[in-house]
């Protein structure tokens, strides 16, 4: 069955500093990826995705995230935070090889300290 | 071009009750999917809409369905209203079952 685990719960990083929110993912077959982020009570905004191609993926508001697959890891990345990128995100895995059903990881609140 | 909208923005009901749920997809897409999120959780799948037919459920039970209309928009219906029912409700579309989806603001209901 496939899964995906995001380690942390939170995650504090200074503005200016590099961020990292990690994200390992379990699938039978070849994975869709994906990232959104969810402001308070607001629903979920799509930040990237990996479908096939670059491992490096680049995505809205500066984001990029890296698929390894030898990890299982698909990581969000950000080189300079900014304290609006303080939110909740999640990564989501598809696998291209079975039914079409998106399973999301239980998120990963983001601090982004002045 | 408006994006995905989901009415109403707010809902609150008793145990034992019935609730329909709306949802609007972004102008051109032809799929809805339908998540609950409970508090400090994921959203969880809960079933899929193409063609006005459900192609995709996940784990909940018959008392949750729904149906898609002619222009796309689609419900969602939860019969028999349990406390643990209450969550948000999100609504995503997307262009054809596999594309990226967008999702709405979500519906949040209270059971009491």
């Amino acid at each position: 069955a496939q899964s995906v685990a995001q380690p942390e719960d939170q995650v504090n990083v200074a503005e200016g500093n590099p961020l990292t929110v990690k994200c390992t993912y379990s699938v039978s077959g070849n994975p869709y990826l994906f990232w959104y982020v969810q402001y308070p009570n607001r629903g979920l905004q799509f930040l990237l995705k990996y479908i096939t191609g670059d491992n490096l993926v680049k995505g809205s508001y500066g984001f990029e995230a890296e698929f390894n697959k030898s990890q299982t890891s698909f990581h969000l990345k950000k080189p300079s935070a900014l304290v609006s990128d303080s939110a909740l995100y999640f990564c989501a895995v598809r696998d291209r090889n079975r039914d079409d059903k998106i399973i999301f990881g239980k998120g990963t609140r983001l601090h982004i300290l002045p | 071009d408006a994006g995905v909208t989901q009415s109403p923005t707010h809902l609150i009901k008793t145990r034992g009750q019935q609730v329909t749920l709306r949802c609007s997809p972004k102008s051109g897409h032809d799929t809805v999917s339908w998540y609950q999120q409970a508090l400090g959780q994921g959203p969880q799948f809960i079933f899929q809409y193409y063609e006005e037919e459900e192609r995709q459920r996940g784990n909940f039970p018959d008392r949750f369905s729904g149906h898609q209309f002619p222009n796309y928009s689609s419900e969602l219906n939860v019969n028999a209203l349990l406390l643990g029912d209450s969550a948000l409700y999100l609504c995503a579309s997307s262009l054809g079952r596999i594309e990226t989806q967008y999702f709405g603001p979500g519906t949040r209901l209270l059971v009491l």
